[in-house]
C-alpha cells in the first residue's frame, strides 16, 4: 500500500524558514516523480513544486519560485520543502503528491497518491 | 497560465440524482485532465485521468468526457459516499486546478 506522510509543519513568523518532509513508502520511490501540492484553509488546491526521479528536474509555481526548494532522498525515499521568506498566503496544508507512473520524466502529468497533508501557518 | 473554470461552484442534489460538474480551460489543454474527489479533512483522490479514463478501483457510475477547452464530470446516479467537493486538473502546461464544485445534499 502507498503511503506518503507529512511532518514539519507548524506556526512560523513572517520572513521565517521551515523545512517539510515526507516519508514515503509501498512502492520504488525512486522511479517515481513526486510533488508538493497546497490548499489554503477552505480554498482549492494549487500545485507548489515537482522532482523527477532522478532529481534532475525541477519546477516551481511563480508564487513560489525563488523561495522555496524542492529535494529528495531517495535512499531515504524522503522528500522535502524547503521554504523560507515566507509569506502570510504561504499559510495551507501542504500535501505530498507521486506523479501516476508514466515510464520516465512526465511533466506535466497527474497525481495518483495525496498524504495526509502538514499544516503550515505564517503569522506574526 | 491556463486557467481551469468549474460550474457550478455549488449544487445541491439528492440520491439517485444524474449530477454534471463542467470543467472549462482559458485554452486548449488536447484531453490532458484529471477529475478528484475531496471529502472534509481529507486528501483528495483521482477519480478519471486524460479526460476519460477511469482510475482503478473507482466506481463505473462516474464518467468524463470532453476534449480541447471544455470538459465534464457525470455521476450516473448520486450515491451518499459521493457528496463531496469535486476539482478539475489541467496537466497540458504546469498544473493548474478548477475551483472546485461542492455537491452538497438537496
Amino acid at each position: 500500500e502507498v503511503q506518503l506522510v507529512e511532518s514539519g509543519g507548524g506556526l512560523v513568523q513572517p520572513g521565517g524558514s521551515l523545512r517539510l518532509s515526507c516519508s514515503a513508502s509501498g512502492f520504488t520511490f525512486s522511479s517515481f516523480s513526486m510533488n508538493w501540492v497546497r490548499q489554503a484553509p477552505g480554498k482549492g488546491l494549487e500545485w507548489v513544486s515537482y522532482i523527477s526521479g532522478s532529481s534532475t528536474t525541477r519546477y516551481y509555481a511563480d508564487s513560489v519560485k525563488g523561495r522555496f526548494t524542492i529535494s529528495r532522498d531517495n535512499a531515504k525515499n524522503s522528500l522535502y520543502l524547503q521554504m523560507n521568506n515566507l509569506r502570510a498566503e504561504d499559510t495551507a496544508l501542504y500535501y505530498c503528491v507521486r506523479d501516476s507512473y508514466c515510464g520516465g520524466e512526465c511533466f506535466p502529468y497527474y497525481f495518483d497518491s495525496w498524504g495526509q497533508g502538514t499544516l503550515v501557518t505564517v503569522s506574526a | 497560465d491556463i486557467q481551469m473554470t468549474q460550474s457550478p461552484s455549488t449544487l445541491s442534489a439528492s440520491v439517485g440524482d444524474r449530477v454534471t460538474i463542467t470543467c472549462r480551460a482559458s485554452q486548449s489543454i488536447s484531453s490532458w485532465l484529471a477529475w478528484y474527489q475531496q471529502k472534509p479533512g481529507k486528501a483528495p483522490k483521482l477519480l478519471i485521468y486524460k479526460a476519460s479514463n477511469l482510475e482503478s478501483g473507482v466506481p463505473s457510475r462516474f464518467s468524463g468526457s470532453g476534449s480541447g477547452t471544455e470538459f465534464t464530470l457525470t455521476i450516473s446516479s448520486l450515491q451518499p459516499d459521493d457528496f463531496a467537493t469535486y476539482y478539475c486538473q489541467q496537466y497540458n502546461t504546469y498544473e493548474t486546478f478548477g475551483q472546485g464544485t461542492k455537491v452538497e445534499v438537496k
